[in-house]
């Protein structure tokens, strides 16, 4: 069956460190693989979508690299700030037909 | 725009009643999604519309869950009767291209 897998529920990292979350997936051949942000009580914000031809994307301190051949997509935030604190949730396409499934998220807390 | 906007942001019911929830899509949006967000099971697709017509209603629980699209600016997810178990967080979002755009959200607890 189709699975995603993220590394941990709960991540604590130091301010200023790189935070790096983990997203396996099993079973599916993804077109694209996107990362989305959630903070309590508001719905997911998209961050970044990494196509599976391409190995990594960068966008201001984030990073996501994606390895089709592991099945595994990698999500770093570098000099992290508490700001930064929220659920992070990685998401596939099912048959490249728009419809996102999602893993279960990471929850980081960056502490000051 | 105003984003996607869902109504009510709390709903409370008592089983057995009929619950309405309500979305607003993003003009111009030719998708919309209606996931569940619960602690157990994460979030949930149930059901997704493109151009107002649905596609996939694999996600649907039950048939006390049923969804509509009459037209391209609104959408509603039904719940008949209710039950304690539908109890959690149920998102709408649309979509152009890849990007999905979500709702803030209803909660509903059912009691």
């Amino acid at each position: 069956s189709q699975k995603i897998e993220q590394n941990s529920e709960a991540l604590n990292i130091q301010e200023g460190k790189t935070a790096t979350l983990t997203c396996n997936y099993t079973n599916y051949s993804p077109a694209y693989l996107q990362w989305y942000r959630q903070d309590p009580g508001r719905g997911p914000v998209f961050l970044l979508l990494i196509r599976e031809n391409e190995k990594e994307k960068r966008k201001e301190r984030l990073k996501v690299t994606f390895d089709t051949t592991l099945k595994q997509s990698l999500f770093h935030i570098t000099a992290s700030q508490p700001a930064d604190s929220a659920t992070y949730l990685c998401a596939l396409d099912k048959t490249a037909a728009r419809q996102l499934t999602f893993g279960s998220g990471t929850q980081l807390t960056v502490l000051p | 725009d105003a984003g996607v906007i869902q109504s009510p942001r709390h709903e409370v019911t008592e089983m057995g009643q009929e619950v309405t929830l309500r979305c607003k899509p993003i003009s111009g949006h030719d998708y919309l999604f209606w996931y569940r967000q619960t602690m157990m099971r994460g979030l949930e697709l149930l059901i997704y519309f493109n151009n107002n017509v649905p596609i996939d209603d694999s996600g649907m629980p039950e048939d006390r869950f049923s969804a509509k699209m009459p037209n391209a600016s609104f959408s509603t997810l039904k719940i008949q009767p209710s039950e304690p178990r539908d109890s959690a967080v149920y998102f709408c979002a649309s979509s152009l291209d890849t990007e999905a755009f979500f709702g803030q959200g209803t909660r509903l607890t059912v009691v």
